[in-house]
């Protein structure tokens, strides 16, 4: 266990629809960051946070937000569903900001989009 | 950004036998490079890491070693295992962490 939960474990919804996923980091973590994994693919970068500001975007679409909130734990929102949005999201965090450490990964949340 | 590659993206080997992955990173500015081995349907989980002033790091079984000069590190293991199959990325810190695509690792009994 990294200490690092999210919910919720399974998500399934139609397209067009809205979700909302939810993180919280280890315990004096600040910093989050959210990952997208698709079927057989990588783990793509989506979006950073440190202590309740965004940090660095990656290849995050405009339907996707997040935010973190004053207690750490953060939200990854995806709105206007579509069948390729499906995938398993991660989020992991770390102690500080921009420093060469670990990243502590959470369980995931699968996202079925029908 | 960072770009990282990883190599190969699939590697069968036999029980016992040892299997390397290599990554190549593009800016020499990297000071960070963990690994991360993720099983089915799993969270991705650090494995061995290693920093920027140090050439080789072993961890029983597990090695990891970096070349600055030529931007590349590898992750070695010996005497593979069932259940050392999953998927490894490896990774460079510039900022934030940049991953690899991924090995896919089977170890046949």
């Amino acid at each position: 266990d990294s200490g690092v939960t999210q919910t919720p474990k399974h998500l399934i919804t139609a397209t067009g629809q809205r979700v909302t996923l939810r993180c919280s980091p280890r315990s004096g973590d600040l910093s989050v960051y959210w990952y997208q994994q698709s079927l057989d693919q990588g783990l793509q970068f989506l979006i950073q946070y440190y202590n309740g500001e965004e940090r660095a975007k990656g290849n995050i679409l405009e339907r996707f937000s997040a935010q973190q909130f004053p207690d750490l734990h953060s939200e990854l929102n995806l709105s206007s569903l579509e069948l390729g949005d499906s995938a398993l999201y991660f989020c992991a965090s770390s102690v500080l900001e921009g420093a060469a450490e670990t990243q502590y990964f959470g369980p995931g949340t699968r996202l079925l989009v029908l | 950004g960072e770009n990282v590659e990883q190599h190969p993206s699939t590697l069968s080997v036999q029980e016992g036998d040892s299997a390397v992955i290599k990554c190549t990173y593009s800016d020499s500015a990297s000071n960070y490079f963990p690994w991360y081995k993720q099983e089915l349907g799993k969270r991705p989980q650090l494995i061995i890491d290693i920093r920027s002033n140090v050439g080789e790091k072993k961890d029983q079984r597990i090695a990891v070693t970096l070349n600055k000069t030529a931007k590349h590190f590898s992750l070695h293991i010996t005497e593979t295992q069932p259940e050392d199959s999953a998927v490894y990325f490896c990774a460079a810190h510039l900022g934030r962490l940049y991953f690899g695509r991924g090995t896919q690792l089977t170890v046949w009994p």
